[in-house]
């Protein structure tokens, strides 16, 4: 079946290095999502990509799609203490309508 | 304000016993989900459904099963409650796959401990 993986599965950074996590999945995907789930929170929302090749930035957060839409990263520019929390890729396949996570990277910034 | 909810916070059950997990959403999503999530796994699905009465195996439906009576409310069950359940299970609700934006939804998650 669909497999999603993701590393780091942890890193510590200290605050204002970058920060980068990888998603690899194990076939071709329609589209991919990322969400962060702070510490004793739920998942939250950041982007979703679709099209092969496509970036986008949120302030300092720059997500990429590859151009065989089998992988994904999110790079975080000069990290800040608020960045803390686990960061999910997740991936759907065509014709599906569900969603594999990967199995996160947890972010840590030491101050 | 969109809100995903979930039954109980935290929930401490016996080995054996029938357990219900209740999410109620309000923004009227088709498709809402059931994980699991375990450390060093990630988010695992257990169930989904994209229209009431409408569910699907996910990876993991192995000991569960789910109801979808009304559209703002997907139940999860745990016919027999084990200990390898004990877990923090996760519901989710998206809107329809052909509107473009599938973002889900998240509730606060419901930490069960079996004993």
């Amino acid at each position: 079946g669909q497999q999603v993986m993701q590393i780091p599965q942890y890193q510590h950074v200290q605050e204002g290095e970058d920060f980068t996590t990888y998603c690899n999945s194990s076939t071709t995907l329609s589209n991919i999502q990322w969400y962060k789930q702070r510490p004793g929170g739920h998942p939250v929302f950041l982007i979703q990509l679709v099209k092969s090749g496509e970036v986008k930035k949120q302030k300092r957060l720059t997500f990429q799609f590859g151009e065989a839409k089998k992988n994904s990263s999110l790079h975080i520019t000069a990290t800040q203490t608020t960045d803390v929390g686990t960061y999910f890729c997740a991936g759907r396949t065509s014709g599906t309508y569900k969603y594999i996570f990967g199995t996160g990277t947890r972010l840590k910034v030491l101050a | 304000d969109v809100k995903v909810t979930q039954s109980s916070r935290y929930l401490v059950k016996r080995t054996g016993e029938k357990v219900f997990l209740e999410c109620v959403q309000d923004m009227d999503h088709e498709n809402m989900f059931w994980y699991r999530q375990d450390p060093g796994l990630g988010l695992r699905l257990i169930y989904f459904s994209y229209d009431v009465k409408m569910k699907e195996k996910g990876d993991i439906p192995e000991g569960y099963s789910v109801s979808r009576e009304k559209k703002e409310r997907f139940s999860l069950i745990l016919e027999s409650a084990s200990t390898n359940q004990t877990s923090m299970y996760l519901c989710a609700s998206s809107p329809p796959l052909e509107g473009g934006n599938t973002e889900a939804f998240f509730g606060q998650g419901t930490r069960l401990t079996v004993v």
